[in-house]
């Protein structure tokens, strides 16, 4: 079966401290996988999909397809980082299946 | 572009009633999508549609839901009669598909949803 799961629901960290958000998958093929945010009182918005192949406010995230992971991660966190976060991959050509989601708490 | 637009963004309702929920796509947008939020469950697909034809319904509850786009700037999600354990948060999205069928999914954006109660 197709599956993201995102074990955390919770993570609290302090400022300055590395953060690793977990996501793992279960997917027959190639996956497109991708993480989206929504921050307080805003739109879930798309942060980073693994093709690109890029840092977005300092988040990076590597495929592993040996673990089935795309963890996210990002060496110092900051108190604007606090938000909801999900993993995504997209089955077939348009069906995003969503993680759960884990709220982020970046603690001063 | 003001994006995604959703209305209401907040509904208060009885069980038993119509709930009627509307979303206005991201202009040249060729696919939408509804979401349903919950705690327990994360977001989970409801409907998809491509150039107005709903593709894939599967993610629908049960006959209680329906979704139709009678054009490309417009959506709704209706639920009749309503039960206390539709309460959720229902997201709109949507995204340009480019190449055969929309085999090419590109973003989606979502809109700011909308916040169901049923009592």
């Amino acid at each position: 079966a197709q599956r993201v799961t995102q074990p955390e629901k919770l993570l609290s960290v302090f400022k300055g401290a590395p953060v690793e958000l977990k996501c793992n998958y279960s997917y027959s093929g190639s996956p497109e996988l991708f993480w989206y945010v929504q921050y307080s009182r805003q739109r879930l918005q798309l942060l980073l999909r693994h093709i690109s192949r890029e840092s977005i406010k300092g988040f990076t995230a590597d495929l592993n397809k040996g673990e089935t992971s795309f963890h996210l991660k990002k060496p110092f966190a900051q108190e604007e980082d606090s938000a909801m976060y999900y993993c995504a991959l997209i089955s077939g050509t348009y069906k995003y299946i969503f993680g759960t989601g884990t709220r982020l708490k970046v603690l001063a | 572009d003001a994006g995604v637009i959703q209305s209401p963004r907040h509904e208060v309702t009885e069980m038993g009633q119509e709930v009627t929920l509307r979303c206005k796509p991201i202009s040249g947008h060729n696919s939408l999508f509804w979401y349903r939020q919950t705690m327990m469950r994360g977001l989970e697909l409801l409907i998809y549609f491509n150039n107005n034809v709903p593709i894939d319904d599967s993610g629908m509850p049960e006959d209680r839901f329906s979704a139709k786009m009678p054009n490309a700037s417009f959506s709704t999600l209706k639920i009749q009669p309503s039960e206390p354990r539709d309460s959720a948060v229902y997201f709109c999205a949507s995204s340009l598909a480019l190449g055969t069928s929309g085999s090419h999914q590109e973003t989606q954006y979502f809109g700011p949803g909308t916040r169901l109660l049923v009592l």
